[in-house]
């Protein structure tokens, strides 16, 4: 167990809906990061906020969006839904945001299927 | 753009034999490096790192070794073992904070 929370584990929706994925990162972890990975694809990095304000963005569509709360958890926005959303999608957390040597874990994933 | 990749996409091994997984990169500035183990069904693991001042580093039954003049990283896993199916993911990171995965190795032991 990595400690990094997320929710809900399974999601089906139909397209053109709006999904919320929530993560709670590891105790004492200030930073969080998204990540989507498709059917046997590799990770793509979408999004990082570090105690509250976007660090860094990846691949992220507009129709995503991202926020991180003051209680350091974060929510994951999905907006007009398309077949292709369907993934994985993972959280992460690291104790900093800033230098290189910042070791991430990942939460278990939340599995999106679009219909 | 920078990226990184790996060499092999799967790679079948016996049970007890030794595991070589092999990933190169482009990004001359990445100086932090990590592998990670992912099981069916479960998010990426933690399974060992590197920074870019050493060459190798031991943990458990892994050894990661670094050859930043030809930017190749491998993965050994010493007496292979069926619990260690899965797919393997490199990782590298720099300063500019994007943490970048290659596309994954899958690993099955065979029994």
């Amino acid at each position: 167990d990595s400690g990094v929370t997320q929710t809900p584990k399974h999601l089906i929706t139909a397209t053109g809906q709006r999904v919320t994925l929530r993560c709670s990162p590891r105790s004492g972890d200030l930073s969080v990061y998204w990540y989507q990975q498709s059917l046997d694809q590799g990770l793509q990095f979408l999004i990082q906020y570090y105690n509250g304000e976007e660090r860094a963005k990846g691949n992220i569509l507009e129709r995503f969006s991202a926020q991180q709360f003051p209680d350091l958890h974060s929510e994951l926005n999905l907006s007009s839904l398309e077949l292709g959303d369907s993934a994985l999608y993972f959280c992460a957390s690291s104790t900093t945001g800033g230098a290189s040597g910042n070791t991430i874990y990942f939460g278990e994933g939340s599995w999106l299927t679009v219909v | 753009g920078e990226s990184v990749g790996l060499h092999l996409p799967t790679l079948s091994v016996q049970e007890g034999d030794n595991s070589i997984i092999n990933c190169a990169y482009s990004n001359s500035a990445s100086d932090y490096f990590i592998w990670y183990k992912q099981e069916s069904g479960k998010g990426p693991q933690f399974i060992i790192d590197i920074r870019s001042n050493m060459d190798k580093r031991q943990g458990q039954r892994v050894t990661v070794l670094l050859n930043k003049t030809v930017k190749h990283l491998s993965l050994q896993i010493a007496a292979t073992q069926p619990g260690d199916s899965a797919v393997y993911f490199c990782a590298e990171n720099s300063n500019n904070n994007d943490m970048r995965f290659g596309a994954g190795t899958r690993l099955t032991v065979k029994p």
